[in-house]
């Protein structure tokens, strides 16, 4: 079945410690973004990936980092997570820019 | 001026009616304009993909884009309970590797 794995689903931490959330994709696309949604804001693109080892900033890269040494996987990492990163993001792939994108169904972080 | 706008419902219609969604946008460089419908703790799902001005229908939807008036629409006919859910615009460009959503539109549909 084609589909985007994230986990954790949902994780509760503390200001300042690192965390990471994985993203997997078995479909082979070239393209994977991480989007956070927040209430009346809608999806923000945080990262995107055009392909293994080329990343770029979306519209909100502040306080994240992400990598993409794996074609499959791009996983999203907070250095030191603030209050203000509590939101539900979501990673999602497709074949290439400006394809429709496939998403996980989200990780719902809590940072106290 | 935001790139795009989508009213935020919530909209509360009977089972069987047809439902409207709309959304504006400002940047005249989009090419690509999706629907997404989002069920509660679920991810996005993609509803429609189309990239020309027109109508594009798909069973009970239908996907209407008016580039000249940067204007498009969701239409459901028949509306069901289980289309209940947030939908969401979206707009990419050629080339281009940002996408673009509305903020989402909570529907309810009523057994």
């Amino acid at each position: 079945e084609a589909q985007v794995t994230q986990n954790p689903r949902y994780l509760i931490t503390v200001t300042g410690k690192k965390l990471t959330v994985t993203c997997s994709q078995n479909m082979n696309h070239e393209y994977m973004s991480w989007y956070r949604q927040d209430p009346g804001l809608g999806l923000r693109q945080i990262y995107y990936s055009m392909n293994v080892e080329v990343t770029d900033k979306g519209d909100v890269p502040e306080g994240y980092k992400v990598s993409r040494k794996e074609k499959r996987n791009f996983p999203l990492i907070l250095e030191s997570p603030s209050p203000n990163q509590t939101s539900l993001y979501f990673c999602a792939s497709s074949l290439g820019s400006g394809q429709p994108q496939h998403f996980g169904d989200g990780t719902r972080l809590s940072i106290l | 001026q935001k790139e795009v706008e989508q009213d935020p419902g919530p909209l509360s219609v009977p089972e069987g009616a047809i439902v409207s969604l709309n959304c504006t946008y400002s940047n005249s460089a989009f090419q690509y304009f999706m629907w997404y419908r989002q069920y509660s703790r679920k991810g996005p799902e993609l509803l429609m993909y189309t990239y020309s001005s027109g109508n594009k229908e798909d069973g009970r939807f239908t996907a209407q884009v008016d580039k000249s008036s940067k204007y498009i629409s969701l239409f459901i006919r028949d509306s069901q309970p289980s289309d209940s859910a947030t939908y969401l615009c979206a707009f990419g460009q050629y080339n281009f590797n940002k996408f673009y959503f509305g903020s989402g539109t909570k529907l309810n549909v009523k057994p």
